[in-house]
């Protein structure tokens, strides 16, 4: 069974700095692109970032390019993110998700989410 | 970044009726696109990718057709627990994109 955990949300300052990770379990975690899909409250959602197997390629929504990076430790199924210079509007759950395949940039697998509040 | 646009925002239908949800893209995004479902409290889950290929284990009551800029996800026949919040991705272009959503309520 496929389970994706996220962990490592919380409240934090304006200008702070939160780094979530996301366990993997039940797929070939070393092959699978990963990215992080964020909702804030009440609203729709918005991609954030992803990662190829390797984790030798990536890409990021302009509204966090320069400020997160996504990463990933094959060795320990983790696939993490590392958000500095948080701003009000980074409030919201982030998913951590599995793509489809290498090229298929659509979702198959979802975690529950982790809140991050951005607020002073 | 392609714009999808989601309408309408809610639909009001009774159980048993049949929806039509509509995304449109502000550009080509041939058949690469997905619809998802979420429920009050939980994470989306994948109903359909590229337009039309219903993703495991999703009822067969669900639908998708289009391709290019216009698309349409389908319920023949709604059941109680599809009264709930619809999302479309487009995986064509960077940066990945999703719809504004459509909530089907209970009329």
């Amino acid at each position: 069974e496929v389970q994706l955990l996220e962990s490592g949300g919380g409240l934090v300052q304006p200008g702070g700095s939160l780094r979530l990770s996301c366990a993997a379990s039940g797929f070939t975690f070393t092959t699978s692109v990963m990215s992080w899909v964020r909702q804030a409250p009440g609203k729709g959602l918005e991609w954030v970032s992803v990662l190829s197997g390797s984790g030798g390629s990536t890409n990021y929504a302009d509204s966090v390019k320069g400020r997160f990076t996504i990463s990933r430790d094959n060795s320990k199924n983790t696939l993490n993110l590392q958000m500095n210079s948080l701003r009000a509007e980074d409030t919201a759950v982030y998913y951590c998700a599995k793509a489809s395949g290498t090229y298929d940039w659509h979702f198959d697998y979802w975690g529950q989410g982790t809140l991050v509040t951005v607020s002073s | 970044e392609i714009v999808l646009t989601q309408s309408p925002a809610t639909l009001s239908l009774s159980p048993g009726e049949r929806a039509t949800l509509s995304c449109r893209a502000s550009q080509s995004v041939s058949s690469y696109l997905a619809w998802y479902q979420q429920k009050p409290g939980q994470a989306p889950r994948l109903l359909i990718y590229d337009a039309s290929n219903r993703a495991t284990g999703i009822p067969a009551r669900f639908s998708g057709s289009g391709t290019g800029t216009d698309f349409t996800l389908t319920i023949s026949s709604l059941e109680p627990e599809d009264f709930v919040v619809y999302y479309c991705q487009q995986r064509s272009n960077w940066p990945l994109t999703f719809g504004g959503g459509t909530k089907v309520e209970i009329k």
